[in-house]
C-alpha cells in the first residue's frame, strides 16, 4: 500500500500568518492516464471531510483562494496564505492512483 | 445541491451484521463511482470500498474483504454497505461520499459502534 506521511502533525499558527502542510507519499502519484490524484481534505471540528483541492492544485468551488496545492511525484504542499479562524481543522492529503486509496495521518492546525 | 445523506448505524454485538445505507440527491447518481470511507473515533480516515456507476465493478480495502458488501439501487439514488462479521475494529463513523479517485462530496456520516 502507498503510504501517505503528512508533516507536522500539530500546526500552531497565528492568525493573519502563512501555514503549510508537507505530505509525502511512498511511491510515485502519477497515474497510467497522466493525472497526479493528490487530494486534500479539511475536516473543521465536529463536521464531515470536505475536499479543497483535488489532482495536487485544483482548488473546489467556493474554497478560498488563500488555500494552494502544489508538489509532483512524491511530494507535495497544502498551503494556507492567511490563516483564518475558520481554518481551524485537521487536514488530510489522500491519494487515488493506487489502490487502496489511502489517506495520510493528518495535519491538526489550530490558533496559536 | 449535492446531498448525502448516510443512514443505518447503530450499536451492534461482535460477529453481528448492519446495512448502512446512503441516499444521493442533487445530481445523477448514476454516472458517479461511490465510495464509503470510515473514521474511528479520535482517528484518522480510512477507506473501504468503492463501486462502479453500474455495480459491475467494487473494491474494498484488505480489512474488510469477505465481510462487507457494497452494492447500490440506480433507480432509488441509493449506496449500501452490507457489513457482516462485524470486530470492535469496525467501530467508527462511516461516510458515503462521491467518486472515484478524487472524492468530490462526503455525507454527514453514521456511527457504528461494534461492543457487547
Amino acid at each position: 500500500d502507498v503510504v501517505m506521511t503528512q508533516s507536522p502533525l500539530s500546526l500552531p499558527v497565528t492568525l493573519g500568518q502563512p501555514a503549510s502542510i508537507s505530505c509525502r507519499s511512498s511511491q510515485s502519484l502519477v497515474h497510467s492516464d497522466g493525472n497526479t490524484y493528490l487530494n486534500w481534505f479539511q475536516q473543521r471540528p465536529g463536521q464531515s471531510p470536505r475536499r479543497l483541492i483535488y489532482k495536487v492544485s485544483n482548488r473546489d468551488s467556493g474554497v478560498p483562494d488563500r488555500f494552494s496545492g502544489s508538489g509532483s511525484g512524491t511530494d507535495f504542499t497544502l498551503k494556507i496564505s492567511r490563516v483564518e479562524a475558520e481554518d481551524v481543522g485537521v487536514y488530510y492529503c489522500m491519494q487515488g492512483t493506487h489502490w487502496p486509496l489511502t489517506f495520510g495521518g493528518g495535519t491538526k492546525v489550530e490558533i496559536k | 445541491e449535492v446531498q448525502l445523506v448516510e443512514s443505518g448505524g447503530g450499536l451492534v454485538q461482535p460477529g453481528g451484521s448492519l446495512r448502512l445505507s446512503c441516499a444521493a440527491s442533487g445530481f445523477t447518481f448514476s454516472s458517479y463511482w461511490m465510495s464509503w470511507v470510515r473514521q474511528a473515533p479520535g482517528k484518522g480516515l480510512e477507506w473501504v470500498a468503492n463501486i462502479k456507476q453500474d455495480g459491475s465493478e467494487k473494491y474494498y480495502v484488505d480489512s474488510v474483504k469477505g465481510r462487507f458488501t457494497i452494492s447500490r439501487d440506480n433507480a432509488k439514488n441509493s449506496l449500501y454497505l452490507q457489513m457482516n462479521s462485524l470486530r470492535a475494529e469496525d467501530t467508527a463513523v462511516y461516510y458515503c461520499a462521491r467518486d472515484l479517485r478524487v472524492l468530490s462530496k462526503w455525507g454527514q456520516g453514521t456511527l457504528v459502534t461494534v461492543s457487547s
